[in-house]
């Protein structure tokens, strides 16, 4: 079984650019979740998708991140316009039901110049 | 909102001695994890367990959810166990800890 697939690996852009990151989630998994570790901070919890369905984007910071599943598979996250605090690394996690393991993709290590 | 406190922050350790990390949590949750964030920033899934005790070789996790506290012990712990390790819970998304720095020296 294919596990949380994420793209890029790596992203370096400029500030006022656009970035868009996706997440392909283990196949079957209705629940998907994006977190964010910039530098020095702990792991922090960005938005959580049932299906198509945003359950919970509590954690997103600001309207320049915009995320988006539609049909209920894979997702992105599209940062417009970056900014120098948005650098850190993006993780996607999917689940099959809410209160199970949460299984994390390898993330996208974002750079903003 | 739910608090997680891992300790120690750090920790040094020589290849073959035993150790034990330590995650309190604010709050009663019904979901806590263990991940091993390897060098390459990948995070491992190690154990999901809201409760009671799981081994898998080496390590063993004990979570007792009335008193708020899981451990995450490592024996006989090799180089390749160094990295940061998480504890996250949650009663719905995942609060992650700042993590406890592992270094094995051989």
């Amino acid at each position: 079984e294919a596990g949380v697939t994420q793209f890029p690996s790596h992203s370096v852009i400029e500030k006022g650019q656009t970035v868009t990151l996706r997440c392909d989630p283990i196949s079957g998994h209705d629940n998907l979740y994006w977190y964010r570790r910039v530098m020095g901070k702990e792991i922090k919890f960005l938005l959580h998708f049932v299906k198509e369905s945003k359950q919970d984007e509590s954690g997103m910071p600001n309207n320049r991140f915009l995320a988006e599943r539609t049909g209920g598979t894979y997702s992105t996250l599209k940062v417009q316009p970056a900014e120098l605090e948005d650098s850190g690394v993006y993780f996607c996690a999917s689940s099959p039901r809410q209160q199970e393991t949460q299984y994390f993709g390898p993330g996208t290590r974002l750079l903003v110049l | 909102g739910i608090q997680v406190e891992q300790s120690p922050p750090d920790l040094i350790l020589q290849e073959g001695a035993n150790s034990t990390l330590r995650c309190n949590f604010s709050d009663s949750v019904n979901n806590l994890q263990w991940f091993h964030q390897n060098p390459w920033g990948q995070l491992i899934n190690l154990f999901y367990i809201p409760s009671g005790t799981k081994q898998n070789g080496r390590l063993s996790a004990t979570t007792v959810a009335t008193e708020r506290y899981s451990l995450l012990y490592i024996s006989s712990s090799q180089t390749t166990d160094s990295g940061v390790y998480f504890c996250a819970v949650s009663y719905g998304k995942l609060t992650f800890g700042q993590g406890t720095i592992l270094t094995v020296h051989p």
